[in-house]
């Protein structure tokens, strides 16, 4: 079945430090990428997505590659804020299928 | 971007009791919602898709006599929880996908924490 992997948390960085958050996945067929983010006491929101091979994703400065070839979906920021501290989730959905499979989350912090 | 919200927002109750959470999608209609839970330090897990007109599709493991779900109207979905445990502790989410241009995008519920004392 369909599966992503995240990179564990939690991650502590300084502010305006470059962030990396490792996501890959396995699926059938041709699934669309997302990257969530859940600030605190907030419902989950959608930050980037990307639905096929090469294409890349982008918001608030956040950007994210679909990797047919690695199978990945890495979220990079270059600068990050302490705005930016909170939980970020990789999914993958696949075509025709509404449903989400989720990675396990990791928790970004950013210290001032 | 559209808001779907979920009541209560925490609840406790004791073991043996059943309780009710509400999932609205509040500007648009949905005829499909998806319940999840989330565990401490771990990914949300769906458990159903909630299908408004007809049943519930309920995931691998998961006891849908445990977990009603009802698609009451295109805007409110509820889970019970019923004869609830200390185990079904846990932070339940709901969302709601809406048609935007080309693609579906969901829509998540800021969640319902509950508490099985």
């Amino acid at each position: 079945g369909d599966s992503v992997t995240q990179m564990e948390g939690p991650v502590t960085l300084s502010e305006e430090a470059f962030l990396t958050i490792n996501c890959t996945y396995t699926a059938t067929g041709y699934p669309s990428l997302f990257w969530y983010v859940q600030y605190p006491g907030e419902g989950l929101q959608l930050l980037l997505k990307a639905t096929k091979a090469d294409d890349k994703g982008s918001n608030k400065g956040f950007e994210a590659t679909y990797r047919k070839e690695t199978t990945s979906f890495h979220l990079e920021k270059g600068s990050v804020q302490v705005s930016d501290s909170a939980v970020y989730f990789c999914a993958l959905k696949n075509f025709g299928n509404e449903k989400l499979t989720f990675g396990t989350g990791t928790r970004l912090t950013i210290i001032p | 971007g559209a808001v779907v919200s979920q009541h209560p927002s925490w609840v406790i109750c004791k073991s043996g009791t059943s309780v009710k959470i509400e999932c609205r999608s509040l500007d648009f209609q949905a005829t499909t919602m998806f319940w999840y839970r989330q565990f401490p330090k771990q990914s949300l897990m769906l458990m159903a898709t909630s299908n408004e007109g007809s049943k519930a599709t309920y995931e691998q493991g998961v006891e849908k006599d445990k977990f009603l779900i009802n698609h009451a109207s295109l805007t409110l979905s509820t889970l019970t929880v019923t004869s609830a445990h200390p185990e079904d502790s846990s932070f339940y989410i709901c969302s709601a996908p809406q048609k935007l241009s080309s693609y579906n995008e969901q829509f998540f519920g800021p969640g319902t924490r509950l508490t099985v004392l």
